[in-house]
C-alpha cells in the first residue's frame, strides 16, 4: 500500500486484559518503528524492525510487551495485562532505509485506552 | 546522549501574523539528520522537512521556511502569514547517523493556536 495503515484506530481494554494492534508498513518498505505517543505530546521509541528481525528493542519494556513483523503479515504490537498507564496513541513508521537519510512515514495511530 | 527540546510549549497568533516555532537538539554525532513534523488535531503526523548536518542551507516551501545553524545547534521554523489551519502541535525530532537507528528522537512539541 501507499500509507502505513494501523488497526484498530481505538481500543478500549479492561485493566489486565490483553492488546492486540497491527500495522501494515508501505510496500517496499523494510523498516518498522513502533512509538508511543503519552500525554499528548510526549514520543516514547519502543521497537524498530528490518523486515522480521528485530532491529532495536531499547525501549520496550521488558516485561509484558512484545512485537513482531511475519512474512506476508501486518507487524503487530501486543500488550498483555494492560495497566492504566498504558493509555496512549501508538504510532507505527516505516522507511525504506534505517537511516534518516530518508523520512519515516506513520500511520494514524492507535488511540489505547485501558480503564 | 540526543536530545530535542522545543521551549516553547504553546504559542497563540492571530490569522496573517508570522510565527517561528524554536528547536535546539543535542548531539554528538558528527552526521545526523533534523526533521519537523505537523500533527493536526485529527492526530496524524504529516512530514514536512528533512535536513542532514552537512547541509545548512535554509529551505523555503510556500509559507513555511527553515533556518538551521549548527553553531548554535538550531532548527527553527517559521510560517509566513498564518492560517487557522497551520493550528496544529508541531514536532522537531534528531535521528542519529553514526549509530544508525534510524529511531528518532522528538522534542517535546508546540502547540500552534491560530485565530481567525
Amino acid at each position: 500500500g501507499e500509507e502505513v495503515a494501523q488497526t484498530p484506530k481505538h481500543l478500549v481494554r479492561g485493566e489486565g486484559q490483553k492488546a492486540k494492534l497491527y500495522c501494515a508498513p508501505i510496500k517496499g518498505h523494510s523498516y518498522v518503528f513502533w512509538y508511543q505517543q503519552v500525554l499528548k505530546n510526549e514520543f516514547k521509541f519502543l521497537i524498530s524492525f528490518q523486515n522480521e528481525n528485530v532491529f532495536d528493542e531499547t525501549g520496550m519494556p521488558k516485561e509484558r510487551f512484545s512485537a513482531k513483523c511475519l512474512p506476508n503479515s501486518p507487524c503487530s504490537l501486543e500488550i498483555q495485562a494492560t495497566k492504566l498507564e498504558d493509555s496512549a496513541v501508538y504510532f507505527c513508521a516505516s522507511s525504506q532505509v534505517r537511516s534518516g537519510n530518508t523520512e519515516a512515514f506513520f500511520g494514524q495511530g492507535t488511540r489505547l485506552t485501558v480503564v | 546522549a540526543q536530545k530535542v527540546t522545543q521551549a516553547q510549549t504553546e504559542i497563540s497568533v492571530v490569522e496573517k501574523e508570522d510565527v517561528t516555532l524554536d528547536c535546539v537538539y543535542e548531539t554528538r554525532d558528527t552526521t545526523y539528520y533534523l526533521f519537523w513534523y505537523k500533527q493536526p488535531p485529527s492526530g496524524e503526523l504529516v512530514f514536512l522537512i528533512r535536513r542532514n548536518s552537512f547541509d545548512e542551507q535554509n529551505e523555503i516551501s510556500g509559507r513555511y521556511s527553515w533556518n538551521f545553524q549548527k553553531s548554535t545547534s538550531s532548527f527553527n521554523f517559521t510560517i509566513t502569514a498564518s492560517q487557522v489551519v497551520d493550528s496544529a502541535v508541531y514536532f522537531c525530532a534528531l535521528t542519529d547517523g553514526s549509530s544508525n537507528t534510524g529511531k528518532l528522537i522528538f522534542g517535546q512539541g508546540t502547540t500552534l493556536q491560530v485565530k481567525p
